[in-house]
Order: structure tokens, then sequence, then C-alpha cells
């Protein structure tokens, strides 16, 4: 099984709508990231969690919120999609314990706003 | 201003030669790079990292050189296999900074058979 899962893992959805995409965890991570890829672009941070209590804003945050429901749950909503947050969208986690605190990521989101 | 630079968006190489992949960087205060695999319709998966305090590091057929005064790491695969057909994600951060991983926009590796 997947360390780091997302859902659902495609979505087109129209102008206006609201959406959520979901991030899971069995890594035991403390820190939650979510990430969205461009073409031609590198990924680029939306928000950041190093604990559920802990939320922070990425360089892209506008458009965008999140929540944090439990150490293992990360969801990244879209309060007004609109056409230009069509990407990939990223979730990571990583561990505070480590020396490294290497990002690992999940297998993407891919959202089409028409 | 991108502070990660992967320059070469493509690179083929034959299998069984040596594939270099180069990123340049521009904050100095990096101190800990990172190489990222990912294939089409899946999440980069890391490869290897390099702190700042090392100029090598090895993992199997893969290494990593860092060169602090030029800002320039470069990711070497030997032997190449058509496997490794990807693209690879150069990375960079400050350990105890603001955490933000630093990405390049990658360069895709085609090894052919």
């Amino acid at each position: 099984d997947a360390d780091v899962t997302q859902t659902p893992r495609n979505r087109i959805t129209k102008t206006g709508k609201r959406i959520m995409l979901e991030c899971s965890q069995t890594k035991g991570h403390d820190r939650m990231y979510w990430y969205r890829q461009d073409p031609g672009l590198g990924l680029r941070l939306i928000y950041y969690s190093f604990d559920v209590k802990d939320i922070n804003k990425g360089e892209i945050s506008d458009g965008y919120s999140v929540s944090r429901q439990a150490q293992a749950k990360f969801s990244l909503s879209l309060e007004s999609a609109i056409p230009n947050q069509t990407a990939l969208y990223f979730c990571a986690t990583s561990d505070s314990d480590s020396n490294t605190d290497t990002q690992y990521f999940g297998p993407g989101t891919r959202l089409t706003v028409l | 201003d991108q502070q990660v630079k992967q320059n070469s968006p493509s690179l083929s190489v034959q299998e069984g030669r040596i594939s270099i992949l180069n990123c340049d960087y521009t904050n100095s205060m990096f101190d800990y790079f990172l190489w990222y695999k990912k294939y089409p319709a899946e999440g980069p998966t890391f490869l290897i990292s390099i702190s700042s305090i090392k100029d090598k590091n090895e993992d199997g057929r893969f290494t990593v050189f860092l060169n602090k005064s030029a800002k320039h790491l470069s990711l070497h695969i030997v032997p190449s296999q058509p496997g490794d057909s990807a693209v690879y994600l150069c990375a960079a951060k400050y350990l105890g900074g603001s955490e933000k991983l630093v990405f390049g926009k990658g360069t895709k590796l085609t090894v052919n058979p």
C-alpha cells in the first residue's frame, strides 16, 4: 500500500465550484505539504503544516485553503475554482525528527477547471 | 527569480553510458540539496541528497556532486539504464530555515536501448 495517498486522482469541475482534494499518509510523519505543478514550471508550495495546529502559507496560497484534520490527513480546498487553477497537485510529508526532513510525495491529483 | 535552475530541459543518452544532469542555484543560504525522479502520472520519488558540508554523495549507480563555490550540483548515473528514463527534479532548502523546498523545472532524461 502507498504511504501517501491522494483522492481523487483526477477531477474535472466548472468555474465557481468548491473543490476539496484530500491527502492521507501512513508514514507517521508530522509535516505535510501541498504543491502544484504547471507545465514548464517547477513544483510550487501552496500550504504546509508542521503539526495539527500549525498551518502556514506557501508562495502561492491565494485562492486556496487547507485543513489538517489529524496528523495523517491534510486537505486542500479551492473555495471557488477558476481555470488557472488547472494543474497537477501533489501532497508531501516529512518527518521533523529526521536529520534531513526529506519530503515524500503522493501520486498527485490532476485537476481541470472548465 | 528562479533560485534553482535546471538549464537543460532534456537529455538523451545511450544505455550503459553516463548520464550527467546539472543544477545551479543562486541562494547561498541553501545547505541541503535533493534529487527527485518523476515518472508521468506519478509523484516525485526521492532519489539522493547531499548536505553542503559534503562535496559528494554516492548511492549505487547514482552520485551527486556539489560545488559550493560555483553554486552547482550534478547528478551522475552510471551506467544508465532504460528504466532511468524520467524527469529529474533538483531541489534545495536550508535546514532550520523555512523548511521550504525550492524546485527546479526538471530535466527529462531519455536512455535509449
